[in-house]
C-alpha cells in the first residue's frame, strides 16, 4: 500500500498568516493527490484535486503544488473559517489512502 | 443539488453484522464509482471500499477484506456496505462518497454524505 505522511501533525497560526502543509508519498504517485478540509462534526470537503487544481467554489487563497512524492497545500492568508483539519489523499493506487491529517489551530 | 444520505448505523456487539445504506440524488448515480470512507473517534480518514458503476469491480482495504461487502442498486440510486464479523476497531463514523474521475484520471471524493456512526461494543 502507498503510505501518505503529512507534516506537521498540528500547527498554530494567526489570521492573515501564510501557511504550508506538506504531504509525502511512500512512492511516486505522479499528480494523483487531493487535499480535503474537515471541520469538527462535519464531512470532509474537497479543496484541491490532481495536486494543483482548485475545486469549484473554493477560495483562491488555497493552492496546491507538487508531483512525484512531495506535495504542498498553501493557504496564502488565513481566515477564521480556515481553522480545521486538512488531509491529503492519493488515488494513484486503486487502494486509496489518506495522510494522518494536519490540525490547524488559532494562535 | 447532489445529496448523499446514509442510514443503518448503530450499536452492535463484536462479531455481529450491520448494513449501511447510502441513497444518492441530484446526479446520474449509475455514471459514478462510489466509495465508503470511515473515521474512528478522534482519528483520521480511512478509505474502506469502492464499487464500479455497474458493480462489476470492487476494491477493499486489507483490514475489511472478507468481512465487508460493498454493493449497489442503480435502480434505487443506492450503495450499501454489508459489515460482518464486526470488531471493536471497526467503530467509526462511516461516510459514503462519490468518486469523481477528473483531469489526468485522478479520482477524488467530490461529494460526501453526512456520516453514520457505527459502534461495536459489548
Amino acid at each position: 500500500d502507498i503510505q501518505m505522511a503529512q507534516s506537521p501533525s498540528s500547527l498554530s497560526a494567526s489570521i492573515g498568516d501564510r501557511v504550508t502543509i506538506t504531504c509525502r508519498a511512500s512512492q511516486t504517485i505522479s499528480s494523483y493527490l487531493n487535499w480535503y478540509q474537515q471541520k469538527p462534526g462535519k464531512a470532509p470537503k474537497l479543496l484541491i484535486y490532481a495536486a494543483s487544481y482548485l475545486q469549484s467554489g473554493v477560495p483562491s487563497r488555497f493552492s496546491g503544488s507538487g508531483s512525484g512524492t512531495d506535495f504542498t497545500l498553501t493557504i496564502s492568508s488565513l481566515q477564521p473559517e480556515d481553522f480545521a483539519t486538512y488531509y491529503c489523499q492519493q488515488s494513484y493506487s486503486s487502494l486509496f489512502t489518506f495522510g494522518q491529517g494536519t490540525r490547524l489551530e488559532i494562535k | 443539488e447532489v445529496q448523499l444520505v446514509e442510514s443503518g448505523g448503530g450499536l452492535v456487539q463484536p462479531g455481529g453484522s450491520l448494513r449501511l445504506s447510502c441513497e444518492a440524488s441530484g446526479f446520474t448515480f449509475s455514471h459514478y464509482w462510489m466509495s465508503w470512507v470511515r473515521q474512528a473517534p478522534g482519528k483520521g480518514l480511512d478509505w474502506v471500499a469502492n464499487i464500479r458503476q455497474d458493480g462489476s469491480e470492487k476494491n477493499y482495504v486489507d483490514s475489511v477484506k472478507g468481512r465487508f461487502t460493498i454493493s449497489r442498486d442503480n435502480a434505487k440510486n443506492s450503495v450499501f456496505l454489508q459489515m460482518d464479523s464486526l470488531r471493536v476497531e471497526d467503530t467509526a463514523v462511516y461516510y459514503c462518497a462519490r468518486d469523481h474521475v477528473g483531469i489526468f484520471g485522478v479520482v477524488s471524493f467530490d461529494y460526501w454524505g453526512q456520516g453514520n456512526l457505527v459502534t461495536v461494543s459489548s
